[in-house]
């Protein structure tokens, strides 16, 4: 079955950098794009950007660029996500999923807490 | 980038009563590229329908969606306990995907 597998919560303090992993199982890795989305408490969905597996191109919502980075280890099926200059308004749970419709291939980890507090 | 606004924020209805849920986009969509999805506390979001109208795998026939242009609708019929959380619609574009803020439903 598929599975993405996303790595443990982090505690940062403001300025610093996460990163974040997610591992894909179930699937061939390379075939969908995985996008990372988050959600800060009590808020809703907020896409941050995607990365093709394969080719390893990315995309990014506008008000993250500059200050993500996502990146891929074909060889482990996993993708990252790292955030920079992070703020106490990133605290939020980061999730990876695939997000795809054609065909329809929608599956999400398990999502991953990041507080930033100082 | 287009904009979906939803609407309500909150709606309250008891178990039982049909759900009507409301997604506008700031231009118009293809039907094809407008999702609903579910988020159940402390989990991950779930997709109940893609395409505008097309129920996901093992979703129940009481959610159904409909819709075109700039303007969807999410309906729940016959509203069940498990139904009462957050509803989220998403616009797939090309290269992006944006969420509504979400409509939380809520026994009243």
């Amino acid at each position: 079955q598929v599975q993405l597998v996303q790595s443990g919560a982090e505690v940062k303090k403001p300025g610093a950098s996460v990163k974040v992993s997610c591992k894909a199982s179930g699937y061939t890795f390379t075939g969908f794009y995985i996008h990372w989305v988050r959600q800060a408490p009590g808020q809703g969905l907020e896409w941050l950007g995607r990365i093709n597996p394969n080719s390893g191109d990315t995309n990014f919502a506008q008000k993250f660029q500059g200050r993500v980075t996502m990146t891929r280890d074909t060889s482990i099926s996993t993708a990252y996500m790292e955030l920079s200059r992070l703020r106490s308004d990133d605290t939020a749970v980061y999730y990876c999923a695939t997000l795809e419709l054609l065909p329809v291939f929608d599956f999400w980890g398990q999502g991953t807490q990041v507080t930033v507090s100082s | 980038e287009i904009v979906l606004t939803q609407s309500p924020g909150t709606l309250s209805l008891s178990p039982g009563e049909r759900a009507t849920l409301s997604c506008r986009a700031s231009q118009s969509v293809s039907s094809r590229y407008l999702n609903w999805y579910q988020q159940k506390p402390g989990q991950a979001p779930r997709l109940l329908i893609y395409g505008a109208s097309n129920r996901a795998t093992g979703i129940p026939d009481r959610f159904s969606g409909s819709g075109s242009g700039t303007d969807f609708t999410l309906t729940i019929n016959r509203l069940e306990p498990e139904d009462f959380v957050v509803y989220y619609c998403q616009h797939y574009g090309s290269s992006y995907r944006t969420f509504g803020q979400g409509t939380k439903v809520e026994i009243k």
